[in-house]
């Protein structure tokens, strides 16, 4: 099957850092979504972006589909950051596979 | 729009109890349901899909006598962990779709833990 892998599995920052997620993934996909998990669980969906560059607020994201991977920016990044942020790549119907996910905590 | 429960938020049960979860869409029909499930510092693996009014389809290794799934109607799946043991305590997040290449939306997740 696909393999999705995040880099870095941890990342520790001091408010107002900058930061840049990486995700790679083994095969084609239909779409690809980042996540961020709160610290009580909810799944919070960032961005649907099978290919190019969004941004929204201090975030934005790039999918180079054809070298199968995707960033994830984080600007000026806050204490309300912290929690594990997902990629998740759409495979075959509907199904969504995880990423490894990469744990953020972000210090005052 | 586009809400999600789970009900129980979370459930202590003692070892060889059954223990049901629910999955609701509050605000439109979910056409298929997703059960998934993240053990402690990991990330979230598929256990099942299900379409409304027909059987669940599991993903491989994951046993189907032991997590019952019944997708009974378009608002609402349920996920029954049979005979619980504690390498069952996990976290469990239903997601739902309208169908189609529709959008998951995400539950808050029931956190169970078996003694």
């Amino acid at each position: 099957g696909i393999q999705v892998e995040q880099s870095p599995p941890d990342l520790i920052l001091q408010e107002g850092a900058n930061s840049t997620l990486r995700c790679n993934f083994s095969d084609s996909v239909n779409n690809l979504q980042w996540f961020h998990q709160n610290p009580w669980g909810q799944l919070i969906n960032l961005f649907y972006i099978p290919s190019g560059t969004k941004q929204n607020g201090r975030l934005s994201a790039t999918t180079v589909a054809t070298e199968r991977y995707s960033l994830l920016y984080i600007s000026s990044s806050q204490t309300t950051d912290s929690g594990v942020y997902f990629c998740a790549v759409e495979w075959g119907t509907d199904k969504l596979i995880f990423g490894t996910g990469t744990r953020l905590q972000v210090f005052p | 729009g586009a809400v999600v429960s789970q009900h129980p938020s979370w459930v202590i049960c003692k070892s060889g109890t059954s223990v049901k979860i629910e999955c609701r869409s509050l605000d439109f029909q979910a056409t298929t349901m997703f059960w998934y499930r993240q053990f402690p510092k990991q990330s979230l693996m598929l256990m099942a899909t299900s379409n409304e009014g027909s059987k669940a389809t599991y993903e491989q290794g994951v046993e189907k006598d032991k997590f019952l799934i019944n997708h009974a109607s378009l608002t609402l799946s349920t996920l029954t962990v049979t005979s619980a043991h504690p390498e069952d305590s996990s976290f469990y997040i239903c997601s739902a779709s309208g169908g189609g290449r529709g959008t998951q939306y995400f539950g808050p997740g029931t956190r169970l833990t078996v003694l």
